[in-house]
């Protein structure tokens, strides 16, 4: 069974430019959650996503942005990126939504803003 | 305002012996916790969890213990093995629908287990 798949591995932007960063659930799975990981900040929702609809939304600016697609893959977009974005950007895939327990993670995407 | 804390950076423990990794929340309202384990370029992986209705939980070498009057969960690994060394989170979740996918991290505990 396949894991949760994110693309790109690793990507590096320049500040003002846009990014959209992919993220393959794992099959069946409906809901989707984005995550930010910096050194200073830890670990902090950014959305989730289930059947095409965000539910759920972090305390990020209007630049991060997301969506879902009929299959559940899921896309996010930062615009406009800062320096501050630099980050890995990491994308948990679950079946239950309401099973918080049971997202499995991926890799991440590392983004780095120069 | 950080709602999960992990308060201790690293701990060195010595293979064999038990590790014990500690977590603090602020939050009454959170009904579920858990744990993940993190290498370099990795996401994180899920170990084990604990609702709040639970005092303790044990899937092999792995234990959490919640102390709900003090808002305070820990982990216990026995024996620890050198492959054991890692980043580990602690997270929780609220109930409803509002909280849905939303799991808020400590800041993460590095373990390393010497051989």
């Amino acid at each position: 069974k396949a894991g949760v798949t994110q693309t790109p591995r690793y990507l590096i932007k320049t500040r003002g430019q846009q990014v959209t960063l992919s993220c393959s659930p794992i099959s069946g799975h409906r809901s989707v959650s984005w995550y930010q990981q910096t050194p200073g900040q830890g670990l902090q929702f950014l959305f989730e996503y289930f059947s095409e609809t965000q539910r759920n939304k972090g305390n990020f600016p209007g630049r991060f942005s997301g969506r879902q697609f009929s299959n559940s893959r899921s896309e996010m977009n930062v615009s406009t990126l800062e320096l501050g974005d630099s980050a890995l950007y990491l994308c948990a895939s679950s079946l239950d939504p309401g099973s918080n327990y049971g997202y499995t993670f991926g890799s991440g995407t590392r983004l780095t803003v120069v | 305002d950080q709602q999960v804390k992990q308060n201790s950076p690293s701990l060195s423990v010595q293979e064999g012996r038990i590790s014990i990794l500690n977590c603090d929340y602020t939050n009454s309202m959170f009904d579920y916790f858990l744990w993940y384990k993190k290498y370099p370029a990795e996401g994180p992986t899920f170990l084990i969890s604990i609702s709040s209705i639970k005092d303790k939980n044990e899937d092999g070498r792995f234990t959490v213990f919640l102390n709900k009057s003090a808002k305070h969960l820990s982990l216990h690994i026995v024996p620890s093995q050198p492959g054991d060394s890692a980043v580990y989170f602690c997270a929780a979740s609220g109930a409803g629908s509002g909280n849905t996918g939303k799991l808020i991290f400590g800041q993460g505990t590095t373990l390393q287990v010497k051989p």
